[in-house]
């Protein structure tokens, strides 16, 4: 069955401060990725996704980046934290396929920027 | 542009009466809808998805429905338990690569 980790679970950074998120997926290959976040009290904002490796399109324009440097990785950075990244980050994959297919979603990352 | 919205945010219930959560959506040519369930800190979970091609599916203790000609989505969760307690999505693909647009969500709260 498939997997799909993220870490850290939880995160407090300092304004201005770097910032890398990671999600793997497991038992799927050459899975779509998604990043979205998610404000507190409120619905999923999608911010990246990803169909293959080194390809990341960009849904909102913002201060953070994605890369995807193997098949089932997804990293979401920022070279400089603001406090309006603070959020709920997650993680999604779904299967290639006709017409979608529901994305499962991993655990999140709550980052909180002081 | 394409949308998908709820029409309760909050909906509070009695352990064993049955819930009906409501989403509408703006985008006909959508042809995939899933709902969520997202517990407190926790990642969405896929409960139920349903096909522009059926206008209802069932599962354990829930069914959605789903009418094309309102563009109207609901979740049917019978005999509605504690553990149902969450904030319930709605979302629907929009755009190619399984891209999904979320509601804002409605929260179902159960009292025994």
């Amino acid at each position: 069955s498939q997997t799909i980790h993220q870490w850290p679970a939880t995160l407090v950074q300092p304004v201005g401060s770097p910032l890398s998120l990671e999600c793997t997926v497991e038992g799927t290959s050459n899975p779509n990725l998604y990043w979205y976040r998610q404000a507190a009290g409120r619905g999923l904002q999608l911010l990246f996704y990803s169909v293959g490796i080194g390809q990341i399109s960009s849904e909102v324009p913002q201060n953070l980046s994605a890369s995807r440097p193997q098949d089932r990785q997804f990293i979401l950075s920022s070279k400089k934290l603001l406090l309006s990244d603070s959020g709920f980050y997650l993680c999604a994959w779904t299967g290639k396929g006709l017409a979608g297919g529901a994305q499962y979603f991993g655990p999140g990352t709550r980052l909180t920027v002081l | 542009g394409e949308s998908v919205g709820l029409h309760l945010p909050t909906l509070s219930v009695q352990e064993g009466d049955n819930s009906i959560i409501n989403c509408a959506y703006s985008n006909s040519a959508s042809d995939y809808f899933i709902w969520y369930k997202q517990e407190s800190g926790k990642g969405p979970q896929f409960i139920i998805d349903i096909r522009s091609n059926m206008d209802k599916r069932q599962g354990q203790r829930v069914t959605v429905l789903l009418n094309k000609t309102v563009k109207h989505l609901s979740l049917q969760i019978a005999a509605t338990q504690p553990g149902d307690s969450a904030v319930y999505f709605c979302a629907e693909t929009s755009g190619g690569y399984n891209k999904l647009i979320f509601g804002a969500g409605t929260r179902l709260a159960v009292h025994p």
